[in-house]
């Protein structure tokens, strides 16, 4: 069964920095074109960064030059490394992926929630 | 980058109806456009890829049609498990683009 578990959120001040992780199981992250997803509280669905299974990396204008997205291929964990945060930025992030060959979404995990507040 | 547009913004229909829900491009993406449900607190699901695939274990009465600017989802006949928001997704192009959503509610 596939699994995806992101952790890392909770509350931080605007200006702070704070790293996302997403642990996959039965199911390789390194295979497959993977993204970070975010919601913020009661809007839509907004595409935030990608990575695909070379190691290119894609953000959101957004978040250009402030997150960078990474993977572990070792502990098949991905992580989005958020800086000068927002108040924005504030939101329920989700990992997500499933194919190597597209960026289509047969996975999500149930995301973790950063709330960017003084 | 690709701008996706949802229309209409809700849609308030009785079970069993049909549900037509439209996603329009500000440029072509050719048939790369998925569409995905959303559940109060759960994470969204896959239901189509590529304008017209139903993802694993997504029923026959969802079915996507379009190519280029133009997309639909229809559900032919509504169940109850099926009021839920629905968002378009295009991977033509980086960045990734959802569109604002449909919600489908009960009338």
């Amino acid at each position: 069964e596939v699994q995806l578990v992101e952790s890392g959120g909770g509350l931080i001040q605007p200006g702070g920095s704070l790293r996302l992780s997403c642990a996959a199981s039965g199911f390789t992250v390194s295979s497959n074109y993977m993204s970070w997803v975010r919601q913020a509280p009661g809007k839509g669905l907004e595409w935030v960064s990608g990575i695909s299974p070379g190691g290119s990396t894609y953000y959101a204008d957004t978040v250009k030059g402030r997150f960078t997205f990474s993977r572990d291929n070792s502990k098949n964990t991905l992580s989005l490394q958020m800086n000068s945060l927002r108040v924005e930025d504030t939101a329920l992030y989700y990992c997500a992926g499933g194919r190597s060959s597209a960026s289509i979404f047969d996975y999500w995990g149930q995301g973790t929630l950063v709330t960017v507040s003084s | 980058e690709i701008v996706l547009t949802q229309s209409p913004a809700t849609l308030s229909l009785s079970p069993g109806e049909r549900a037509t829900l439209s996603c329009r491009a500000s440029q072509s993406v050719r048939s790369l456009l998925a569409w995905y449900q959303q559940k109060p607190g759960q994470a969204p699901r896959l239901l189509i890829y590529d304008s017209s695939n139903r993802a694993t274990g997504i029923p026959a009465r969802f079915s996507g049609s379009g190519s280029g600017t133009d997309f639909t989802l229809t559900i032919s006949s509504l169940e109850p498990e099926d009021f839920a928001v629905y968002y378009c997704l295009q991977r033509r192009d980086w960045p990734l683009t959802f569109g604002g959503g449909t919600k489908v509610d009960i009338k």
